[in-house]
């Protein structure tokens, strides 16, 4: 089983809401990241936890904040975001980040528009 | 410094050709991973497959075939006979190390249209 779900598929929010888009796996895999994709861009890796902690945060605003409650679960939680914020918002996982050979998989994304 | 190349933009063909879509990386690393990945509409990148640098067999998945080729460092996907649920972005990928952990970077993408 490789699935990665993410919720919501889609979310519209002002730019003084407060949202929080929710990941989840069941693989047993110890590495999760979120991803930021513009149209017809490739993914942007955004932050990377390993092992609960966060590993990697590739200068993200701080409009963006992530969190990992457990080693299933991946929140970013969006505050006072801006209209150019609005992209799909991908969570993928990987068994490990110190080892090339992992794969990532990759949820079917959130779709956000800002307001 | 790692750097991914999928030269073509857009690629339209239609139903039962056969198409390539090129993939060309830059690396520094002796061992590397290279990856390709689907995108359909729907937004989620399905993984296709992982190719390592050690091992340069080539590879065929029924319609789906993969030329690895170290010499020109070039990773090239062809999908044999096309059909229309082929259509989607289709993106090459290099894992590289960097900080301790192993990144992916991304080409551009190819957009590959295929028309019934």
């Amino acid at each position: 089983d490789t699935e990665v779900t993410q919720t919501p598929k889609h979310l519209v929010m002002g730019m003084t809401n407060k949202k929080s888009l929710k990941c989840e796996q069941h693989m047993g895999h110890r590495a999760m990241y979120w991803y930021k994709q513009k149209a017809k861009k490739p993914p942007e890796l955004m932050f990377v936890y390993s092992y609960e902690k966060l590993s990697i945060n590739e200068s993200v605003p701080s409009r963006f904040s992530p969190e990992c409650p457990n080693s299933s679960l991946l929140n970013l939680h969006l505050h006072a975001l801006q209209p150019e914020d609005s992209a799909l918002y991908l969570c993928a996982s990987s068994q490990d980040i110190a080892r090339g050979t992992d794969t990532q998989y990759f949820g079917p994304g959130t779709r956000l528009t800002v307001l | 410094a790692q750097k991914v190349t999928q030269a073509q933009t857009e690629i339209s063909v239609v139903e039962k050709e056969d198409v390539t879509l090129d993939c060309v990386y830059e690396t520094r690393d002796t061992t590397y991973y290279l990856f390709w990945y689907k995108q359909p509409p729907s937004g989620e990148l399905v993984f296709l497959i992982r190719r390592n640098s050690f091992d340069e067999q080539n590879e065929i998945s029924g319609r789906y075939s993969w030329n690895f080729q170290k010499s020109t460092s070039s990773f090239n996907f062809t999908i044999t006979a096309s059909q229309v649920v082929d259509s989607a972005v289709y993106f090459c990928a290099l894992s590289y190390s960097g900080a301790g952990s192993y990144q992916l970077t991304f080409g551009k993408g190819t957009k590959l249209s295929v028309i019934p």
